[in-house]
């Protein structure tokens, strides 16, 4: 257990629905990055958010989008779902400081049919 | 950009093998260095770290690895896996001045471990 939670575990979406994906971070953890992994692939940086704000974004189009409310929960929404958006959606929290680890999520499957 | 390598995308080894997984970076700054293991059916976990010092860094359950900065690499290595070592393993990097938790992940190496 990392005390790290995301619902749902798995959902299914046709192509072009929208989807928001939701993670709670471990306590004392202010800083929440996303993740998507694709089948057979490593995860792959979406962005991150530090109180509140976007902190850094990976190679990922404006249609995925997130927010972080004050208890340092966040959502990622993606938006105009593709077939190639299906992938294990992953959060990561980490403290404050230079040098940090990130605490994973187990993780949500999503299936865009 | 930096980007991670790992050579090996399966690997199977029977009780009592040695292990060794490569992993290369490619970043000209300062990097932090990490091994994270992913369990079937499980969140991905740290198995250890390097950020600076020590370039022999070791981890949980008897992992181990090293940092070759001449040849931008971060092997990993257990000199006897069990059966319960059976999972992905993951290699990441981040940039030492970019944001934290900003990691670069190789496409991961599965080990199956045969009792």
């Amino acid at each position: 257990e990392t005390g790290v939670t995301q619902s749902p575990t798995h959902l299914i979406k046709t192509r072009g629905q929208q989807v928001t994906l939701r993670c709670s971070s471990q306590s004392g953890h202010n800083t929440v990055s996303w993740y998507q992994q694709a089948l057979g692939q490593g995860p792959q940086f979406i962005f991150q958010y530090y109180r509140e704000e976007e902190n850094g974004r990976g190679n990922f189009p404006p249609r995925f989008s997130g927010l972080q409310f004050p208890n340092y929960s966040s959502e990622l929404n993606v938006n105009a779902l593709e077939l190639d958006d299906s992938a294990l959606y992953l959060c990561a929290s980490s403290s404050p400081g230079r040098v940090t680890e990130a605490f994973f999520g187990q993780g949500t499957r999503l299936t865009v049919v | 950009a930096q980007s991670v390598s790992q050579h090996n995308h399966h690997v199977i080894l029977s009780e009592a093998a040695s292990l060794e997984l490569g992993c290369n970076y490619s970043y000209g700054g300062t990097v932090n260095l990490f091994w994270y293991v992913q369990y079937p059916g499980q969140h991905l976990q740290l198995l250890l770290k390097y950020f600076s010092g020590d370039p022999l860094v070791k981890g949980i359950k008897g992992f181990e690895a090293e940092f070759i900065k001449s040849k931008f690499s971060f092997n990993l290595r257990k000199p006897s896996v069990q059966w319960s070592d059976t999972a992905e393993y993951f290699c990441a990097v981040n940039g030492g001045g970019g944001s934290q938790g900003n990691l670069i992940f190789g496409k991961g190496t599965k080990l199956s471990v045969k009792p």
